[in-house]
C-alpha cells in the first residue's frame, strides 16, 4: 500500500504571495492532519480534516487554511506568505477522526521557503 | 539530507549502548502520549505510545515509561544501531472528542557511533 504523498517536496515563494499545498493520504485513511515543523518551534499541529469537515484546528492565523475533497485528498492554502512561515509542513493521515491509540502516517513534507 | 532540528538537545552513543531520550510535558490532563522518530528528510514516524493509566509500555527493543507524578516521559532504545540516529519527538495529547489537542517536544537528536 503506498503511503502518504505529499507535492510539491519544495517550493519557493516570495512575500506576499499564497501558496497551495497537497496531500494524498493513504488508501482508505479518512483523516488528514496537517503539521509545521521549524527548527524554532518545532512540530505545531495546524489542523485536522475528516469526511471533507475540519475537525480540529490549531492555533495558526487565518492566512492558513485547508479542505478535503470527496476522495479524502487534501490541500492546504497559505495567502499572504510572511518569512516566518518558511518550514516544513507535514500532512498525516489515518484511518479514522481523532481517536486515541489510532497511529497516524506521516509523509515526507513539502520544504517552503518564503524569500 | 535535511535537518529539521538546528537547536535541538543531542544524545551521542555508542552502537550496542542503551540510549535514554526524555521529555517533560505540561499539561496534566494529558492522557496519550506517543514517540516518533524522524530521519533527515522524511517524516515523523511512529515508535510507540502509552496512556495515562500505564505508566511503561514495551515495544521491540523499545520502552516507554510515564512518570506522572513528575510528568515526565521517557525512551529508552536497547541495544542501539546506527539506524536509530534520528530526532525523537515525543507528543501530548488530550482528549475531548474531536477537540483534542496534539502537542509536540522540540526533539532530540540521537547520533549512534559505529
Amino acid at each position: 500500500k503506498a503511503g502518504v504523498t505529499q507535492t510539491p517536496r519544495y517550493l519557493i515563494k516570495t512575500r506576499g504571495q499564497q501558496v497551495t499545498l497537497s496531500c494524498s493520504p493513504i488508501s482508505g485513511h479518512r483523516s488528514v492532519s496537517w503539521y509545521q515543523q521549524t527548527p524554532g518551534q518545532g512540530l505545531q499541529f495546524l489542523f485536522e480534516y475528516f469526511s471533507e469537515t475540519q475537525r480540529n484546528k490549531g492555533n495558526f492565523p487565518g492566512r492558513f487554511s485547508g479542505r478535503q475533497f470527496s476522495n479524502s485528498r487534501s490541500e492546504m492554502n497559505v495567502s499572504t506568505l510572511e518569512l516566518g512561515d518558511s518550514a516544513l509542513y507535514l500532512c498525516a493521515s489515518k484511518l479514522l477522526e481523532s481517536r486515541m491509540g489510532e497511529t497516524q502516517y506521516f509523509g515526507p513534507g513539502t520544504r517552503l521557503l518564503v524569500l | 539530507g535535511e535537518s529539521v532540528g538546528l537547536h535541538l538537545p543531542t544524545l551521542s552513543v555508542q552502537e550496542g549502548d542503551n540510549s535514554i531520550i526524555n521529555c517533560a510535558y505540561s499539561n496534566s490532563a494529558s492522557d496519550y502520549f506517543i514517540w516518533y522518530k524522524q530521519e533527515s528528510g522524511k517524516g515523523p514516524q511512529f515508535i510507540i505510545d502509552i496512556r495515562s493509566n500505564m505508566d511503561k509500555r514495551q515495544g521491540q527493543r523499545v520502552t516507554v515509561l510515564l512518570n506522572k507524578t513528575v510528568k515526565h516521559l521517557s525512551l529508552q532504545i536497547a541495544a542501539t544501531q546506527p539506524g536509530d540516529s534520528a530526532v525523537y519527538f515525543c507528543a501530548e495529547k488530550r482528549s475531548g472528542g474531536s477537540n483534542y489537542k496534539l502537542t509536540f517536544g522540540k526533539g532530540t537528536l540521537l547520533t549512534v557511533n559505529p
